[in-house]
C-alpha cells in the first residue's frame, strides 16, 4: 500500500511570494489532515477535511492559508502572500474512517518550506 | 497548561537499557492515544496506538495508558542507537477528530 504522497519536498521563497503545497493519501483513506510543524515543536493541525468538506479549519490563518480538497482525494494547501514566520514543515496526513473512530493517522515526508 | 506535556529532554540512556518516556494530558474525556517516532529531517511515523487502560506490546514497544491519572507512557526495551529520535505523544479529543500532539521527547541511545 503506498503511503501519503507530498510535494515539493522542499521550497524556499521571499517573503510576501506565494506558494502552494500538493497530497495525495493513501487510497481509501477518506479523512486528509495539514499540520504546521516549527521545529522543536509538534505538529500543529492546520486544517482536517472528510471527503471533501471541511471539518476543522479553527486554526487555518485564513487572511493568508487556503487548502482545497475539490475531487474528495488530492489536497492542495496555499500560502499567499508568505511571511517569514511560516517557515516551517508542512505535513500531510490521512486516516481511515474504518478505524473506528480512533483516527490512527498516517503522514506524508512533508515540505519543509523556508521563507527568506 | 498545555493540552499535551512531554519532557523535552534529551533523555539518554545506554544501549541495551530501557527507555522510558511520559506523557499528561489534560482533556480527561480523551480516548485514543498514540505514539509517534520522528528522526530528524522526517515527518512522525506511527509507531504505536492505545485505546484502553493497561499495557500494550509490540515487540521492544509497550505503551502503559492510566486515564484516571491521565497519563500515558512508552517503553523501549533493549534501546538500539537507532532508536535515537524525537518521540510524539499525541492524543485524540473526546470530541471530534482532532489528534493534540505534544512538543515531543528527544532520546539519545549510546552505544
Amino acid at each position: 500500500e503506498a503511503g501519503v504522497a507530498q510535494s515539493p519536498r522542499y521550497k524556499i521563497i521571499e517573503k510576501r511570494q506565494s506558494v502552494a503545497f500538493w497530497c495525495n493519501p493513501i487510497s481509501g483513506h477518506a479523512t486528509l489532515y495539514w499540520y504546521q510543524q516549527i521545529l522543536g515543536q509538534g505538529p500543529k493541525l492546520l486544517i482536517q477535511f472528510q471527503n471533501n468538506g471541511v471539518v476543522d479549519d479553527s486554526q487555518l490563518p485564513k487572511d493568508r492559508f487556503s487548502a482545497e480538497r475539490l475531487k474528495g482525494v488530492d489536497s492542495t494547501l496555499k500560502i499567499q502572500p508568505a511571511k517569514l514566520e511560516d517557515s516551517a514543515v508542512y505535513l500531510c496526513a490521512s486516516s481511515s474512517i474504518r478505524d473506528r473512530g480512533h483516527n490512527e493517522q498516517f503522514f506524508g515526508p512533508g515540505t519543509r518550506l523556508t521563507v527568506l | 497548561q498545555k493540552e499535551v506535556e512531554q519532557n523535552s529532554g534529551p533523555l539518554s540512556v545506554p544501549e541495551g537499557a530501557i527507555a522510558s518516556l511520559n506523557c499528561t494530558y489534560s482533556d480527561r474525556g480523551s480516548q485514543s492515544f498514540f505514539w509517534y517516532r520522528q528522526y530528524s529531517g522526517k515527518s512522525p511515523e506511527l509507531i504505536m496506538s492505545i485505546y484502553s487502560n493497561g499495557d500494550k506490546e509490540d515487540g521492544r514497544f509497550t505503551a502503559q495508558l492510566n486515564k484516571a491519572s491521565q497519563y500515558v507512557s512508552l517503553l523501549i526495551r533493549d534501546s538500539q542507537p537507532s532508536d535515537s529520535a524525537t518521540y510524539l505523544c499525541a492524543v485524540k479529543r473526546e470530541y471530534g477528530n482532532k489528534l493534540v500532539f505534544g512538543a515531543g521527547t528527544i532520546l539519545r541511545v549510546k552505544s
